[in-house]
């Protein structure tokens, strides 16, 4: 199975700052990545796809940038709205579908 | 509008079978490139990909929990039926339902979620 590694695990950040996040896959995915916002009690909702793409609806301010085995996600200036937990998952191949295990961005 | 919603028990006792329905409107899992899968997340931890099952009736599960589980789909219902044997205490999560799509029938990844249903493990 493809493991999937995001640092950092908790990142606090203030309104307007540019935040990254990064991801690793412990073997190439190609650009076969998405990514998740993910608000408490709250279903994961795709912000990325095929590790660059905006999903449709998603504000401009994220992107997403990488291939091979690494990637990140970068907000170019946080929101309060984007205060959540932020997943990767790789989808190289069919099964098994991994996640990473979440960076959560919080309040400085 | 795509919409899905889960369904099931919130309590199971150690050792029995748990049986989830994903019901779905807004598109067909009869087309091509389409897919269901079934995705859990225990409490304050990371989401955990479980089985996915496609419009061909292909289906895929996780490694570590294929001997446990079984998807189906009844494409007249719009529905998929995950069952999950001999439960425990680990299993309480939220289970999630969540739709694929890609017209070149490639590996997927998740663009709309149900919002999830938590089922609780205890004697």
């Amino acid at each position: 199975d493809i493991q999937m590694t995001q640092s950092p695990s908790t990142l606090s950040a203030s309104v307007g700052d540019r935040v990254t996040i990064t991801c690793r896959a412990s073997q190439s995915i190609s650009s076969w990545l998405a990514w998740y916002q993910q608000k408490p009690g709250k279903a994961p909702k795709l912000l990325i796809y095929k590790a660059s793409s905006l999903e449709s609806g998603v504000p401009s301010r994220f992107s997403g940038s990488g291939s091979g085995t690494e990637f990140t996600l970068t907000i170019s200036s946080l929101q309060p709205d984007d205060f959540a937990t932020y997943y990767c998952q790789q989808y190289n191949s069919y099964s098994p579908f991994t996640f990473g295990p979440g960076t959560k961005v919080d309040i400085k | 509008q795509v919409t899905l919603r889960e369904s099931g028990p919130a309590l199971v006792k150690p050792t029995q079978t748990l049986t989830l329905t994903c019901t779905f409107s807004g598109f067909s899992l009869s087309t091509s490139g389409m897919c269901v899968s079934w995705i859990r997340q225990p409490p304050g931890k990371a989401l955990e990909w479980l089985a996915l099952i496609d419009w061909d009736d292909d289906k895929y599960y996780s490694t570590s929990l294929k001997t446990r589980l079984t998807i189906s789909k009844d494409t007249s219902k719009n529905q998929v039926v995950l069952t999950m044997t001999n439960m425990d205490p680990v299993d309480t999560a939220t289970y999630y339902c969540a739709r694929s799509y890609d017209p070149h029938a490639r590996p997927p990844f998740f663009d709309y979620w149900g919002q999830g249903t938590l089922v609780t493990v205890s004697s």
